[in-house]
């Protein structure tokens, strides 16, 4: 069974450039997440979908990050204008919400963003 | 604030030796799961425990939930550098079959040397 796929695994801009990241999650899990990773640190939520539909994006600066899951399997995260603060690891995870299930997350294996 | 405090932060050890890294919060969390990170890859699923007290044993690894569900410890026999990595804790709230976020710890980053 295929993983999660991110793509690319790299990329260089410089400040105000516009950027796109794509993630395929596990097929039929119908929960996607985008998370932001700081060098050393834990992943932090930005926007969690369930199928097509984004049940929590308290967290996504919306002045310039963007989402969309438009037919609730592969998603897009954008940033425009990116800044030299974002750069950091971009992961995207997918889970199976199922009764009995907590929730266990499958990661792929995140975009390196760099700002210049 | 920080909800899931992970400690150490950092921990070098050689080979063979024994280790445990804490996971702590003041609050209640309905699951907890310990995960591993290698350089360059996300994250990678090692337990869930979901019950006060529980113990679950994977291998060398033995892995802990506080009876309060407040807290956790993971524990490794005989390290091997194979086990290199940020190991991340992450506490679920979801009940009843509603699942919400998993709020992360920042994780301790572990080094084995041969």
């Amino acid at each position: 069974e295929a993983g999660v796929v991110q793509s690319p695994r790299y990329k260089i801009i410089e400040k105000k450039q516009p950027v796109a990241f794509w993630c395929n999650p596990i097929s039929g899990h119908n929960t996607l997440y985008w998370y932001l990773q700081n060098l050393g640190q834990g992943p932090e939520l930005l926007i969690r979908y369930e199928n097509e539909e984004a049940v929590d994006d308290s967290q996504l600066p919306k002045d310039r990050f963007s989402a969309e899951r438009l037919k609730g399997v592969d998603s897009t995260l954008k940033i425009q204008p990116a800044e030299l603060g974002d750069s950091a690891v971009y992961l995207c995870a997918s889970s199976l919400r199922a009764t009995g299930s907590y929730n266990e997350q499958f990661f792929g294996p995140g975009t390196r963003l760099t700002v210049l | 604030t920080q909800l899931l405090k992970q400690s150490p932060q950092f921990l070098s050890i050689q080979e063979g030796e024994n280790l445990t890294v804490y996971c702590n919060s003041s609050s209640v969390f309905s699951s907890l799961q310990w995960y591993r990170q290698e350089p360059g890859e996300g994250p990678v699923l090692l337990v869930t425990v979901v019950t006060g007290g529980e113990v679950k044993k994977l291998k060398r690894l033995t892995f802990q939930f506080g009876d309060a569900r407040k807290d956790s410890s993971l524990h490794i026999t005989a390290a091997q550098p194979g086990d290199t990595g940020l190991y991340l804790c992450a506490g679920g709230r979801g009940w009843g079959g509603s699942q919400g976020n998993l709020i992360f710890g920042k994780g301790t980053k572990l080094s084995v040397k041969p």
